[in-house]
């Protein structure tokens, strides 16, 4: 079945530690997008990348660094620098910019 | 980074009653989208409006696209108990990057 596959489900940090989450889609799809979900609030976007070898921050890209060297995956690196990391983490896509976005299931990552 | 202004913010209703959601925006949008996400899971996408004006629905649920372009609505009739879950609104405007705004999410709970 084609779609959007994050890994892991679950995350946990340690202090100082720098974690990597997957995001793999089979759609084909050329835009690739992050977010950020906290309680209560709506999504923010991390960064996001049209076309591969090409990305861009989003509004809230302080703390994380992703690469895009292939057009089916778009790994999130949240890294050390990120003091608040916790949070519901997920990556979209679409085929096109005036396409809707399409969603993963998200990654919980949590600091130990 | 902007946001959407989504009322309400929650709504506790009885099984069989009629629900109401809006959002309001600043800014114009070229597309309206609305979203369900489920506890654990990532956003599904419910309906997509691209006109000023439109009206779609999509079982029993209608959604239309304002016509000042600012604002769209949601609406589920005959609310049934796996309504329940956090519903959320996308705005797009014009810009090439194919970012999505959204709102705060409106959280919808039905009691049998």
């Amino acid at each position: 079945d084609g779609g959007i596959t994050q890994s892991p489900k679950y995350l946990f940090r340690k202090e100082g530690q720098n974690v990597t989450l997957s995001c793999e889609q089979n759609l084909n799809h050329d835009a690739m997008y992050w977010y950020r979900q906290d309680p209560g609030q709506g999504l923010r976007l991390i960064y996001y990348s049209q076309i591969v070898n090409d990305f861009q921050k989003g509004d809230i890209a302080e703390g994380y660094s992703v690469s895009r060297e292939k057009k089916e995956s778009f790994p999130l690196t949240v890294t050390s620098a990120q003091k608040n990391p916790t949070a519901f983490y997920l990556c979209a896509s679409t085929r096109d910019r005036d396409q809707p976005q399409h969603f993963g299931d998200g990654t919980r990552l949590s600091i130990l | 980074g902007q946001q959407l202004n989504q009322s309400p913010q929650s709504m506790f209703i009885q099984e069989g009653e009629d629900v109401s959601m809006n959002c309001t925006s600043s800014s114009i949008f070229n597309t309206w989208l609305w979203y369900k996400q489920e506890p654990g899971e990532g956003p599904v996408l419910l309906i997509a409006l691209y006109k000023a004006g439109e009206l779609t629905s999509n079982g029993r649920l209608t959604a239309q696209f304002g016509i000042t372009r600012k604002d769209s609505f949601l609406n589920i009739s005959a609310s049934i108990p796996s309504d329940v879950g956090i519903y959320f609104c996308a705005g797009r405007g014009s810009s090439n990057t194919g970012k999505l705004i959204f709102g705060q999410g409106t959280t919808l709970q039905v009691k049998p």
